[in-house]
């Protein structure tokens, strides 16, 4: 199976903050990787597919980019709704693993 | 609009079967497939397997194999997890998601079905 591996596990922002999130592969993935928001109670939501490209209806502070191994989603400037745990997927071959997550909580 | 709405909590005892229902509405039910995640408490998302509800296909994350079966019935566009042997590690919510075949993508997710294990 592949493993994927995020960091940082928690990180503390404050609005306004750029931040950034990466996940790498136990071995290459092409582009084959998705990132998905959860917050507390809640069903996850695709914000990211295909490594780069932005799911509808998503707000553009909110990017990704990479492939091979190594991956990054980028939130230009933190909103309060933001605060949320980050999952990345890979979808390169089964099973289609996730990332441990990635927690942001407020500064 | 896209809708998958799930079957209600359980609770089961260690041994015992479950099975899940997800029904779909909003879209043409044999164009996309069916994948279930589940997540423990206070834990990550965990892919658990997929079902094709065009061919019915199926794909099971290694660690379920022998444990659970997945169908689909496109005559009501509802699809199942069946899942044997629980155990107290299997206590989780259980979601499906709608998957996007060219890109594996998981676009819309049910509202979640907790399973709980108890003795």
């Amino acid at each position: 199976d592949i493993q994927m591996t995020q960091s940082p596990s928690s990180l503390s922002a404050s609005v306004g903050d750029r931040v950034t999130i990466t996940c790498r592969a136990s071995q290459t993935i092409s582009i084959y990787l998705n990132w998905y928001q959860q917050k507390p109670g809640k069903v996850p939501k695709l914000l990211i597919y295909d490594a780069s490209s932005l799911q509808s209806g998503v707000p553009s502070r909110f990017s990704g980019s990479g492939s091979g191994t190594d991956f990054t989603l980028t939130i230009s400037s933190l909103q309060p709704e933001d605060f949320a745990i980050y999952y990345c997927q890979q979808t390169y071959s089964p099973p289609h693993t996730f990332g441990q997550g990635t927690k942001v909580e407020i500064k | 609009q896209v809708h998958l709405v799930q079957s209600g909590a359980e609770v089961k005892k260690p041994g015992a079967s479950v099975k899940v229902a997800c029904t779909a509405s909003g879209y043409t039910f044999t164009n996309y497939g069916i994948t279930w995640v589940r997540q423990a408490p206070g834990q990550g998302l965990e892919w658990v397997g997929w079902i094709s509800t065009y061919n019915n296909n199926t794909t099971y994350a290694q660690k379920f194999q022998g444990r659970v079966t997945m169908t689909v019935d496109t005559s009501t566009s509802t699809a199942y997890m069946d899942l044997g042997s629980l155990r107290s590690d299997d206590t989780a919510v259980y979601y499906c998601a709608r998957e996007v075949i060219a890109s594996s993508t998981l676009d819309y997710w049910g509202q979640g079905t907790l399973v709980t294990l108890s003795s």
